[in-house]
């Protein structure tokens, strides 16, 4: 129990443009998934708490309006990328779940040209 | 910021030798405790978990062990495959997970 699909697993983008990240729950109703980013050799960031037909929730040092969530429906949330630079290329990550156990998605590499 | 650490960026161990991956974590209010296996891209997976009411749980192969009075906890990997290498993390939960640093289990042949 508990699937998360993430989609695409990879993107290249040219700078200035943006990037949308789909990650789905398949055999739950997630009210809250959460988006993860890794730069390389390094952990899992949070970024931020995407909740059900309300506003995400950032961690300190997060931008808002360059990455924005939406989270419409209890079975998909969305993180976009916004006029990305080189800088934001990385490896993004979903989780969402039960109050038993909260699951990953596969990650998408994004990379920034 | 970040509560949970971890000792060893790097173990290396030797094919069938058991593997013992630490970390240590700062909140002593911290109840629930993960390990996460992430092999290389892709995303964690849920390998064993530990509530603060316990010293111990044991799995396939893993066990996890907590030592509250120090704020330590370690996974211990018994005859460690290649099929094992990857990158270790803990990481604690509370209304969200907060990842460790993170580990790399290195199998010798």
């Amino acid at each position: 129990g508990a699937v998360v699909s993430q989609h695409p697993s990879w993107v290249i983008c040219k700078s200035g443009t943006s990037v949308k990240i789909e990650c789905r729950s398949l055999d739950f109703q997630a009210t809250t998934m959460f988006w993860y980013r890794q730069f390389p050799k390094q952990s899992l960031m949070l970024m931020a708490t995407s909740n059900e037909g309300s506003k995400a929730t950032y961690e300190q040092g997060v931008e808002k309006d360059k990455f924005l969530i939406n989270h419409a429906s209890l079975t998909l949330s969305t993180l976009t990328v916004t006029s990305a630079h080189p800088e934001d290329s990385s490896f993004y990550i979903c989780s969402g779940g039960t109050a038993d156990r909260y699951t990953f998605g596969s990650g998408t590499r994004l990379t920034v040209v | 910021g970040e509560s949970v650490g971890l000792h060893l960026p790097t173990l290396s161990v030797q094919e069938g030798d058991n593997s013992i991956i630490n970390c240590a974590y700062s909140n002593s209010a911290s109840d629930y405790f993960i390990w996460y296996k992430q092999e290389s891209g892709k995303g964690p997976q849920f390998i064993i978990d530990i509530r603060s009411n316990m010293d111990k749980r044991q799995g396939q192969r893993v066990t996890v062990l907590l030592n509250k009075t120090v704020k330590h906890l370690s996974l211990q990997i018994a005859a460690t495959q290649p099929g094992d290498s990857a990158v270790y993390f803990c990481a604690e939960r509370d209304d969200k997970i907060i990842f460790g640093k993170g580990t790399r289990l290195h199998i010798l042949p």
